[in-house]
């Protein structure tokens, strides 16, 4: 299957300070990504949709202006988390798509933790 | 408003057993599932998917059932075993969802006793 890789796997950081968080598709090219929140025991929230060369499409009530997304080539998209605060800490996780309606696959995910 | 839930928060069975978790689904324009695999601290792993076209689809040691007449979605796991234990997510996306959004359900978490 297809794989999709994340870094950092985990980061730290204190209240504040921006996390840039990567998501890449190793063996397709990903025409769409996802960035997905999921706080513990709960389901995968989407917080945006991120197409190549485009802005990032933004769930309801997900600020962009926190969580910018950038979608720069076909295998690469980035979430920086601006201004970290305790309670962004959570598992974010990208998912890559390669044509409309096909299957998305999911990274292993980044823990972060804002101290 | 539309949402994917199922129907048990949790399942435990004995090694060898097999498993079926299930999956409601409230919007009947959807029309590609899929089942993922989530084990603790890591992405979703995809196992089987099927349109809705189809009600029945079969891979290793899973079938994905989907009943559209009463919104139903299932995945069975035959001979379930010990590394099958992990959160169980069912998700739609439908026709016109922009770039293929998908709705994921609240999860099952499947635990396998050896």
């Amino acid at each position: 299957g297809a794989v999709v890789s994340q870094h950092p796997s985990w980061v730290i950081c204190k209240s504040g300070t921006s996390v840039k968080i990567e998501c890449r598709s190793l063996d397709f090219q990903a025409t769409t990504m996802f960035w997905y929140r999921q706080f513990p025991k709960q389901s995968l929230m989407l917080m945006a949709t991120s197409n190549e060369g485009s802005k990032a499409t933004y769930e309801q009530g997900v600020e962009k202006d926190k969580f910018l997304i950038n979608h720069a080539s076909l295998t690469l998209s980035t979430l920086t988390v601006t201004s970290a605060h305790p309670e962004d800490s959570s598992f974010y996780i990208c998912s890559a798509r390669f044509r409309a309606r096909e299957t998305q696959y999911f990274g292993p995910g980044t823990r972060l933790l804002v101290l | 408003g539309e949402s994917v839930g199922l129907h048990l928060p949790t399942l435990s069975v004995q090694e060898g057993d097999n498993s079926i978790i299930n999956c409601a689904y409230s919007n009947s324009a959807s029309d590609y599932f899929i089942w993922y695999k989530q084990e603790s601290g890591k992405g979703p792993q995809f196992i089987i998917d099927i349109r809705s076209n189809m009600d029945k689809r079969q891979g290793q040691r899973v079938t994905v059932l989907l009943n559209k007449t009463v919104k139903h979605l299932s995945l069975q796991i035959a001979a379930t075993q010990p590394g099958d234990s992990a959160v169980y997510f069912c998700a739609e996306s439908r026709e016109g969802t922009s770039y293929g959004k998908l709705t994921f359900g609240q999860g099952t978490i499947l635990t396998v006793h050896p």
